[in-house]
């Protein structure tokens, strides 16, 4: 089992949904990070985490320490939404470990 | 953000090659990290470091090795390229403990002939 799992693996919907991916990870950890990597490019960071809940645009992301699950949420999905969302996990407050990721399309 | 930066951006080189792909960031941060990613395994560890002189193995160190003699640079050497060792190769960093922003360069594509 993956110290880190993601769900859904793949996920289609269509624009102005409200989409869900779910992270869950086995082990303590000091912050959780949500990535972002659009298709052929490079990685960026959309949150970080370590309590509670935030917000960016569209996007939410929030964290649940005692059950070890985090969430990101789009509103108002659009097709540029479509990329691969990755959860991450700071371990031991030295080692960095990723899901899978999500691959997320958002048809117009 | 163009404080990380990867070279080259592409290489191809021929298995038992050595090869040193360059990884380098201005915001001193502490923390180091190499990944590679393949189709079907997502992003995974080679090796981090967590400062200067302090390197550690990840999930798939074997064949690489790092070295981290300056802050501000975390060199990934392969020292015998075998065709297994193709892949799309990411450096990141980040500052305090994880709990800082984390920054990706644009990624190194090595293709193993």
């Amino acid at each position: 089992k993956n110290e880190v799992e993601q769900s859904p693996q793949n996920l289609t919907a269509q624009e102005g949904e409200f989409i869900t991916i779910n992270c869950s990870y086995s082990v303590g950890i000091s912050a959780l990070h949500w990535l972002q990597q659009h298709p052929g490019g490079g990685i960026v960071s959309l949150f970080m985490l370590s309590s509670g809940k935030k917000k960016h645009g569209r996007l939410i992301a929030t964290i649940n320490i005692q059950e070890k699950h985090s969430s990101l949420h789009i509103t108002a999905s659009h097709p540029r939404d479509s990329a691969v969302y990755i959860c991450a996990v700071f371990q031991g407050a030295q080692k960095l470990v990723f899901g899978q990721g999500t691959r997320l399309t958002i048809n117009p | 953000d163009a404080g990380i930066t990867q070279s080259p951006r592409y290489k191809i080189t021929e298995t038992g090659r050595q090869v040193t792909l360059m990884c380098h960031q201005t915001w001193s941060h502490s923390y180091m990290f190499w990944y590679r990613q393949d189709l079907g395994h997502g992003l995974r560890l080679i090796y981090y470091s967590a400062a200067a002189d302090i390197t550690d193995k990840g999930e798939v160190p074997d064949g690489y090795v790092v070295s981290r003699s300056k802050t501000e640079n975390f060199p990934l050497t392969l020292e015998s390229a075998t065709r297994s060792q193709t892949s799309v190769y990411f450096c990141a960093s980040t500052g305090g403990s994880g709990r800082e922003k984390l920054f990706f360069g644009s990624g190194t594509q090595l293709s193993v002939l």
